[in-house]
């Protein structure tokens, strides 16, 4: 199993440039989630998902867009760009809801 | 939404002194308490993790404890060591995991 696999680990934008961060799983999880965390921060939830075809807001949903078309993948679309958008951002996958499984992270830098 | 704060921000103990850090949530509803280390520039790891309907639990040199009136929660670490340098995140899930701030725990040799 390789678990929650994240692509890509790096990526510097421009601002207005957009970009689909990539998160798949192979364990078979319903559950998916997308956070960010900010330096220094705690991880605040942007958008979740509890099965293909579902999906809905966290805390901090503004400025990006999620899809669930298969179990397995739960990519995050930025659209537009902007520094404030400048974050780790991990992806987590969980059978019910509790034990969460993290993605390595993406590194994003808006510029 | 659920509301999760933590405390303190930063620890520093002498090795093999004992480390708390103690969480207050907002939703009566959540059931379910994590607990993840962090360790700079890699992802949260679970470390314990605690269900509402138990007052407390152990592995090892960690336990967990809950206090469900009150509304909180605290990681205890025994018998510190260098390694449990790092950043700790507690949580608080009904369907969705809200974290706390988090801890930076500094283990002096």
């Amino acid at each position: 199993n390789a678990g929650v696999t994240q692509t890509p680990k790096f990526r510097i934008l421009k601002i207005g440039q957009s970009m689909t961060l990539q998160c798949t799983q192979d364990m078979n999880h319903n559950y998916m989630y997308w956070y960010r965390q900010d330096p220094g921060m705690g991880l605040k939830l942007i958008y979740y998902s509890v099965g293909a075809g579902i999906t809905d807001k966290g805390e901090v949903p503004n400025g990006y867009n999620v899809s669930r078309s298969t179990t397995e993948d739960f990519p995050l679309r930025l659209e537009l760009a902007a520094p404030s958008q400048t974050s780790v951002y991990f992806c987590a996958s969980s059978k019910t809801g509790v034990g969460y499984t993290f993605g390595s992270g993406t590194r994003l830098t808006v510029v | 939404g659920e509301n999760v704060e933590q405390h303190p921000s930063t620890l520093s103990v002498q090795e093999g002194d004992s480390a708390v850090i103690k969480c207050t949530y907002s939703d009566s509803a959540s059931n379910y308490f994590p607990w993840y280390k962090q360790e700079l520039g890699k992802r949260p790891q679970l470390i314990i993790d605690i269900r509402s309907n138990v007052g407390e639990k152990k592995d090892q040199r960690i336990a967990v404890t809950l206090n469900k009136t009150a509304k909180h929660f605290s990681l205890h670490i025994t018998e510190t060591q260098p390694e449990d340098s790092a950043v700790y995140f507690c949580a608080a899930s009904r369907n969705k995991l809200s974290f706390g701030a988090g801890t930076t725990v500094t283990v002096r040799a």
